[in-house]
């Protein structure tokens, strides 16, 4: 079992829908987790960062970490073609190593 | 947000040839920077882990000798990939953190595209 699992998709949406993307974790040890948006052929751009169990919003954007489920989530709301791109999570125990445990990435096409 | 720099975009070598890609950050002092290589519609795989002024840490099957990082100052990294092969025609991506954030927040450079002939 990989320690991190999402889905790659494709998702494809219409403008202005919301758009729920998740990943699933095997280690419990896990306590930082972020949301990473990469366009085509450029570097990924951090989008939300969260510690813990809990839900974050900014702007269009809500993270949400169940640790008991190891299940996390990140919604955007009112889509723009503009957010078409892969996103990826990661998460990272807080060990000395400092390395992120990254998923594959979901790539998203919202359609206008 | 932080700013990394990293240069150059596209790259295109010989094989033979060594290749070196820079990694900056612009607006503040990066303690940390990291190496990654990403295949075509693949996650980062970790390279490298590398500290300003120390030597740094290759992830397991990672050739040192092949990919050298250097990290002489706090706002510089450099990867070079020496004696280039059409095997290593990749994406790199550098990253850099601060004590600022924290190690575990990574800033990313826009990424280098190899493509050895």
């Amino acid at each position: 079992q990989k320690e991190v699992e999402q889905d790659p998709g494709p998702l494809s949406v219409p403008e202005g829908a919301i758009v729920s993307l998740n990943c699933t974790y095997s280690n419990s040890a896990f306590q930082y987790f972020m949301w990473y948006r990469q366009y085509s052929r450029k570097g990924p751009e951090l989008l939300m960062y969260t510690y813990s169990s809990g839900n974050k919003e900014d702007g269009r954007f809500t993270a949400q970490v169940d640790k008991s489920s190891k299940y996390i989530s990140l919604f955007i709301r009112d889509s723009q073609p503009s957010d078409s791109a892969t996103y990826l999570c990661a998460m990272y125990s807080g060990g000395s190593n400092y390395k992120l445990t990254f998923g594959k990435g979901t790539l998203l096409t919202v359609n206008p | 947000g932080a700013v990394v720099s990293q240069h150059p975009s596209r790259v295109i070598c010989k094989s033979g040839t060594s290749v070196k890609i820079e990694c900056r950050s612009l607006d503040f002092q990066a303690t940390t920077m990291f190496w990654y290589r990403q295949f075509p519609k693949q996650s980062l795989m970790l390279m490298a882990t590398s500290n300003e002024g120390s030597k740094a840490t290759y992830e397991q099957g990672v050739e040192k000798d092949k990919f050298l990082i250097n990290h002489a100052s706090l706002t510089l990294s450099t990867l070079t990939v020496t004696s280039a092969h059409p095997e290593d025609s990749s994406f790199y991506i550098c990253s850099a953190s601060s004590p600022r954030w924290g190690k575990n927040i990574q800033y990313f450079g826009a990424g280098t595209r190899l493509s050895v002939l």
